[in-house]
């Protein structure tokens, strides 16, 4: 019963690399979520999927692109990484919208830009 | 626009004692309202989710609280262990349906002593 796996779980890049976390949920469920997590700031929504090829901006977009071609995965992509995208990444799903319903998440990805 | 407050940023407390953890929101028009527990270099574990109808929920030594017209949730542990040493987050959301949008606080880091 893996729930929510993401991949890799550390990383360093250098500045201007690019790269692709990858978020993969088994339950089937239909909404998925990236989020940041920074030192005295909480977690931020980047993007969201409300199911299989549809995503959206959520809070801080600027400079993630996503994507949602299968179900069971959501990518979170850095076409330049930067030093402020050092963070922790952590990705989530939720079953569905009923009220009652959270969201369960992943271990997250360690993320270092030099 | 919702903004999400925990306070204290930690406590320490000794094994055995009830304790309340405080989480305060600024908007009342919530829709659901989530508590997590993180532990260090891991994810985040979903640990009671209240509705916007509701006014408690309950889990073991977990009880969690939401008065809207306050703008506040309460997370009681009672009895507490040395098991029980993690951050506290809590999240609130305004938005239904499918987007189930999270606005997080910045957690509580409890310690508690043997």
């Amino acid at each position: 019963n893996a729930g929510v796996t993401q991949t890799p779980k550390f990383r360093v890049l250098k500045t201007g690399q690019s790269m692709t976390l990858l978020c993969a949920q088994d339950m089937n469920h239909e909404y998925m979520y990236w989020y940041r997590q920074d030192p005295g700031m909480g977690l931020r929504l980047i993007h969201y999927s409300v199911g299989e090829g549809t995503t959206a901006k959520g809070e801080v977009p600027d400079g993630y692109n996503v994507s949602r071609l299968k179900k069971q995965n959501f990518l979170l992509g850095l076409e330049s990484a930067a030093p402020s995208q050092t963070s922790v990444y952590f990705c989530a799903s939720r079953m569905g919208s009923r009220t009652n319903q959270p969201q369960h998440f992943g271990d997250g990805t360690r993320l270092s830009i030099l | 626009k919702q903004e999400v407050t925990q306070i204290p940023a930690a406590l320490s407390v000794p094994e055995g004692e009830n304790l309340v953890l405080n989480c305060s929101f600024t908007d009342s028009a919530i829709y659901n309202l989530q508590w997590f527990r993180q532990d260090p270099g891991k994810g985040l574990t979903s640990l009671l989710l209240i509705q916007s109808s509701q006014r408690e929920q309950t889990s073991g030594r977990l009880n969690a609280s939401l008065d809207k017209s306050s703008g506040r949730s309460t997370l009681y542990i009672a009895a507490s262990q040395p098991g029980d040493s993690a951050t506290y987050l809590c999240a609130a959301s305004n938005y239904g349906g499918a987007t189930n949008k999270l606005i997080f606080g910045t957690g509580t880091l409890l310690a508690v002593q043997p």
